[in-house]
């Protein structure tokens, strides 16, 4: 398969843990964006990569959120000391260029914080 | 961003068509209109984009009014698997995509 991969799929944890998500987007994709969505609304940005350079970041990523894209390939999203509000649908994207260009969609990281 | 309206939901018969409307009245001259797909517990999936003309790829047909201020997607023989949340969106070259609420589309059997 050689879609766009998250990993891990289910995440439970409990108020004021840390937690780190993986995305692997489509190898020959530059550019790769994460978003949220909750229950009954569409995904709300977050933030996107160019290759290893984030270039955008909305102002849904507080402080205890923070992404990175080490060496242009996969990418993490790392929420420390997760509160109840955090429990979401991660998703991951990449696109091979800007848009217009098609985003590709991984199937998300569940989060729920407890 | 710019803004499109829809439907909160519609719904329609298996191996019926089906056309999707959205209102984009604010829609500026450089703006691509996108429509995704989430199926249930699955991420968005790209369904098709245009500019000016009507576009037509294997999944649907994108119908662009005139003026531009409303486009409509057809599915032209729905099954039970299209059923899903549609959404359109409008790319002001802005790098990301904006969801709004979408269209829920119920296929009855």
């Amino acid at each position: 398969d050689t879609g766009v991969s998250q990993d891990p799929r289910h995440k439970i944890t409990k108020r004021g843990q840390n937690v780190t998500f993986r995305c692997d987007p489509i190898s020959e994709h530059n550019r790769l964006y994460w978003y949220r969505q909750t229950l009954g609304q569409g995904p709300e940005f977050l933030t996107y990569f160019q290759n290893e350079a984030q270039l955008e970041k909305s102002r849904l990523l507080s402080d205890r959120f923070s992404a990175e894209r080490p060496k242009g390939s996969f990418s993490t999203l790392e929420i420390q000391r997760t509160e109840q509000g955090d429990s979401a649908m991660y998703l991951c994207a990449s696109s091979p260029g800007p848009p217009p260009n098609e985003q590709f969609f991984g199937p998300g990281t569940r989060l729920t914080v407890l | 961003d710019a803004k499109t309206t829809q439907p909160n939901s519609m719904e329609s018969n298996e191996e019926e068509p089906v056309h999707l409307p959205c209102n984009h009245s604010t829609i500026s001259g450089t703006d691509y209109i996108h429509w995704y797909r989430q199926l249930p517990s699955q991420g968005p999936e790209y369904v098709i984009h245009g500019l000016t003309s009507n576009v037509n790829n294997r999944m649907a047909s994108l119908a662009i009014a005139e003026d531009r201020k409303s486009s409509t997607l057809i599915l032209h023989r729905a099954t039970l698997r299209d059923a899903a949340v549609y959404y359109c969106i409008l790319d002001r070259g802005a790098q990301k995509l904006v969801f709004g609420q979408g269209t829920r589309l119920t296929i009855n059997p």
